[in-house]
């Protein structure tokens, strides 16, 4: 069975600090995808990002970046000098191979305030 | 390109009523799903479908809860009779096509309150 945890609940940062939001899964298989997805208040899931299993290149897009490590089973994501439209809920997901349904964690809601 | 219309956005019910929900996805999209989220909880599948086909519907509360893409377009998910605890946002999504390496666009949902 997979599995998605997100051990932080709730995380408070001003504007202009650095956060790093946590996710750590549980999968059998060799081959799935994990992914980050983004609600803002409006309620719409937004996709960030998806990794394979295969490519543990961490990657930066712009003020987010994420940290693939396999050997601690972690995704992690961080926003550089975070801003007050950053504020939202952040969800960590895993997909196994061949099948399209997503397991997601719980979530992160990030507030960021001015 | 327009992305995935849902409706109504907003429900409130009283218990052992029935409601239904409507999803219309992206143009062209083969795949469609129905997610029910709880308040505090990440989103949960209820149901896939690949054109008017069920792909995957294991985890959809057979006894009270009915799913359907007559044309392989717009869907329509029902809840007959509703509970309590049914009291969540349903998200539908849609992709291209069936696999993960094909993105899921998600509508805002439906929030449906059980009272």
């Amino acid at each position: 069975a997979q599995k998605v945890t997100q051990a932080q609940t709730e995380i408070s940062v001003v504007e202009k600090e650095d956060v790093t939001l946590d996710c750590v899964y549980e999968t059998r298989d060799t081959t799935y995808y994990l992914f980050w997805y983004k609600q803002p208040p409006s309620g719409e899931l937004v996709f960030l990002i998806r990794r394979n299993s295969f490519d543990e290149q961490n990657e930066i897009s712009g003020r987010y970046s994420w940290n693939f490590q396999k050997s601690t089973s972690s995704f992690n994501f961080t926003i550089t000098a975070s801003q007050v439209v950053d504020s939202a809920v952040y969800f960590c997901a895993l997909s196994e191979a061949g099948y399209s349904t997503l397991t997601f964690g719980k979530g992160t809601m990030l507030l960021v305030s001015p | 390109e327009a992305g995935v219309a849902q409706s109504p956005r907003y429900k409130i019910i009283e218990k052992r009523q029935s409601v239904a929900f409507w999803c219309n996805p992206i143009s062209g999209h083969a795949t469609l799903y129905w997610y029910q989220q709880i308040l505090g909880q990440g989103p949960k599948l209820l149901i896939q479908f690949q054109n008017n086909g069920v792909v995957d519907d294991s985890q959809l509360p057979k006894d009270r809860f009915s799913a359907e893409r007559l044309k392989g377009v717009d869907s329509t998910l029902k809840i007959q009779p509703a509970k309590l605890e049914d009291s969540a946002v349903y998200l539908c999504a849609s992709s291209s096509r069936q696999g993960p390496m094909y993105e899921q666009y998600f509508g805002p949902g439906t929030r449906l309150t059980v009272t």
